[in-house]
């Protein structure tokens, strides 16, 4: 149980377009997600947190015009590059929370996104 | 920001030995977690502390925390090549549970 999926694994896209991430949780429901992005041989960023049916909060630096995130169910949460440039290239992560499981915050992740902008 | 430091940075071990990797942080925390990430993986959840307990054990792997010290270590005993990977701590703090900060990571290889 408790599986993440993120599509697509991979995307390469020209600069000055946008490009739509998905995360969903499989066999649960999320009432929270997370976004993460990861630089080669570094951490994780946290990005943003969404939750179902309200507006996404953004960490510091993070620009919400920049990324899109649309948490628009349960087991769905889209992030949106918009107008992609090559300094966005990276991996992005997403994780979800089960808001049925008890107060102590484990995540479970989907297998990242791969985005490269030419 | 990242509030976890972790070291060493990389460990190399033959296959047989233990592995430990060290984690401290800044401020009060709720639990710690430990992942392990394989290159170019999306995250694969290990072991969860929560801040009244001192140490916990999932098969070959024991996780200590000390919160006086503010730190953490994850042991893995007997190490396989299987084991290559890069490991974070992540904590999730007091008042903001919902949300993980995650360590600076140890890559680890295991060789034969």
């Amino acid at each position: 149980g408790a599986v993440v999926s993120q599509h697509p694994s991979r995307v390469i896209c020209k600069s000055g377009t946008s490009v739509k991430i998905e995360c969903r949780s499989l066999d649960f429901q999320a009432t929270t997600m997370f976004w993460y992005r990861q630089f080669p041989k570094k951490s994780l960023m946290l990005m943003a947190t969404s939750n179902e049916g309200s507006k996404a909060t953004y960490e510091q630096g993070v620009e919400k015009d920049k990324f899109l995130i649309n948490h628009a169910s349960l087991t769905l949460s889209t992030l949106t590059v918009t107008s992609a440039h090559p300094e966005d290239s990276s991996f992005y992560i997403c994780s979800a929370r089960d808001g049925s499981r008890d107060y102590y915050n484990e995540q479970f992740f989907g297998p990242g996104t791969r985005l490269t902008v030419l | 920001s990242q509030q976890g430091e972790e070291d060493p940075q990389a460990l190399s071990i033959q296959e047989g030995e233990n592995a430990t990797m060290n984690c401290s942080y800044k401020t009060s925390i709720n639990n710690l977690q430990w992942y392990r990430q394989n290159s170019g993986r999306g995250l694969v959840h290990l072991i969860l502390i929560r801040s009244n307990e001192r140490e916990k054990h999932s098969g070959r792997l024991r996780v200590t925390l000390d919160t006086s010290k503010k730190s953490s270590s994850l042991l893995i005993t007997a190490s396989r090549a299987a084991d290559t990977a890069s490991y974070f701590c992540a904590t999730g703090s007091t008042g903001t549970a919902s949300k993980l900060t995650f360590g600076t990571g140890t890559r680890l290889q295991v060789t034969l």
